[in-house]
């Protein structure tokens, strides 16, 4: 079993829809947590940072932590095409840097 | 706005021939990180070099790659010989410091092995 399950997808969704992408986890040491967007061809780029459980928002972006669960979230809001890429979660214990990812879940927005 | 660099962005070779990638991190970040990501995948780390030193490297196929950052800027990731299960996206990333720091993603090495 992988430490970081993710859902690869695809998923398709109409313009304006709100896009709801997940991972579930297993090592109880992680308590950073990352969302990266990965557009066809390039490197990923981060999206939202967050530690612990809780809540941030970020524009039409809001990433959950519920560490009792093991579970986060990225929600989309009012989604357009240009948020078409492979979202990918990562995750650290905060040692030494290193990222655990998922395998990415691909999402085309559709007109 | 700063960036990771890497060059080529796509390489193609026979197996058993030699490859070499090269990255230039964000200047003045210390810390370095080669991930391999096979299509289909998330990307894992390969190596991660604090300065010109190695702070792991228990994931690099040690046979045949190698990854050196002599003097703590610019880093170079070989493989020799390659084969043909090495086809993947060779990125680069680098931080400001180790642990909890932001890692930048380079656009990547698209490595095509025949």
């Amino acid at each position: 079993q992988k430490e970081v399950e993710q859902d690869p997808g695809p998923l398709s969704v109409p313009e304006g829809a709100i896009v709801s992408l997940n991972c579930t986890y297993s090592n109880s040491a992680f308590q950073y947590f990352m969302w990266y967007r990965q557009y066809s061809r390039k490197g990923p780029e981060l999206l939202m940072y967050t530690y612990s459980s809780g809540n941030k928002e970020d524009g039409r972006f809001t990433a959950q932590v519920d560490k009792s669960s093991k579970y986060i979230s990225l929600f989309i809001r009012d989604s357009q095409p240009s948020d078409s890429a492979t979202y990918l979660c990562a995750m650290s214990d905060g040692t030494a840097s290193k990222l655990t990812f998922g395998t990415g879940t691909r999402l085309q927005v559709t007109l | 706005e700063a960036e990771v660099a890497q060059s080529p962005r796509y390489k193609i070779t026979e197996k058993s021939q030699a490859v070499a990638f090269w990255c230039d991190p964000i200047s003045g970040h210390a810390t370095l990180y080669w991930y391999r990501q096979i299509l289909g995948q998330g990307p894992e780390l390969l190596v991660q070099f604090q300065d010109e030193s190695v702070v792991d490297d228990s994931q690099l196929p040690k046979d045949r790659f190698s990854a050196e950052r002599l003097k703590g800027v610019d880093s170079t990731l070989k493989i020799q010989p390659a084969e043909l299960g090495d086809s993947a996206m060779y990125l680069c990333a680098s931080s400001l410091v180790t642990g909890t720091d932001t890692q930048y993603f380079g656009p990547g090495t698209r490595l095509t092995v025949l």
